[in-house]
């Protein structure tokens, strides 16, 4: 069976420092990944999206990028974080296709920038 | 653009009471909607998807239907339990194949 793994699951961090999470999937090949973020009180935007290796793409401008240097590994960075760069950061996955599946996610890495 | 609302942002209900969670979108040219479950502090649990050739899903409990025509989907609870108790989020796709538009969810709580 397919697995998510996301980490940390909590993190603070100063204003200015960089950002570093990963997330991996198991038991699966070549999925679509994704990495969205869910503020206080707001719906979850997406952020970043890979149909594969080096394929990435970007859905908002920002202080963020992404990363996915393996097949099932998919890393959100940032150089410097923002106060704004705070929230609930979620990775998902779903099976390469039409984008017409369903959607798997990991549970998630709380960031708290102070 | 996809606009995905989901009314009411909070329920309250005894345990046992059958209820129904709204979501609407404004784009209906869609081909699935999903529901999904979260837990305080946790990640998104798939609870349904429904195709846009389908008009309902369904499993154990839980029952979703989706009237593309009026831009609608519920999702109805049988018999809740204080287990249920969780925000429940409707997602529809916007734009491009892989972008999901949440709405901000439902937070519901059983009370036993």
């Amino acid at each position: 069976s397919q697995t998510i793994h996301q980490w940390p699951a909590t993190l603070v961090q100063p204003v200015g420092s960089p950002l570093s999470l990963e997330c991996t999937v198991e038991g699966t090949s070549n999925p679509n990944l994704y990495w969205y973020r869910q503020a206080a009180g707001r719906g979850l935007q997406l952020l970043f999206y890979s149909i594969g290796i080096d394929q990435i793409s970007s859905e908002v401008p920002q202080n963020l990028s992404a990363s996915r240097p393996q097949d099932r590994q998919f890393i959100l960075s940032s150089k410097k974080l923002l106060l704004s760069d705070s929230g609930f950061y979620l990775c998902a996955w779903s099976v390469l296709g039409t984008g017409r599946e369903k959607l798997f996610f990991g549970s998630g890495t709380q960031l708290s920038v102070l | 653009k996809q606009e995905v609302t989901q009314i009411p942002a909070a329920l309250s209900v005894p345990e046992g009471e059958n209820l129904v969670l709204n979501c609407s979108f404004t784009d209906s040219a869609i081909y699935n909607l999903q529901w999904f479950r979260q837990d305080p502090g946790k990640g998104l649990t798939s609870l349904l998807l429904i195709q846009s050739s389908q008009r309902e899903q369904t499993s154990g409990r839980l029952n979703a239907s989706l009237d593309k025509s009026s831009g609608r989907s519920t999702l109805y609870i049988a018999a809740s339990q204080p287990g249920d108790s969780a925000t429940y989020l409707c997602a529809a796709p916007s734009g491009s194949a892989r972008q999901l538009t949440f709405g901000s969810g439902t937070q519901l709580t059983v009370l036993p």
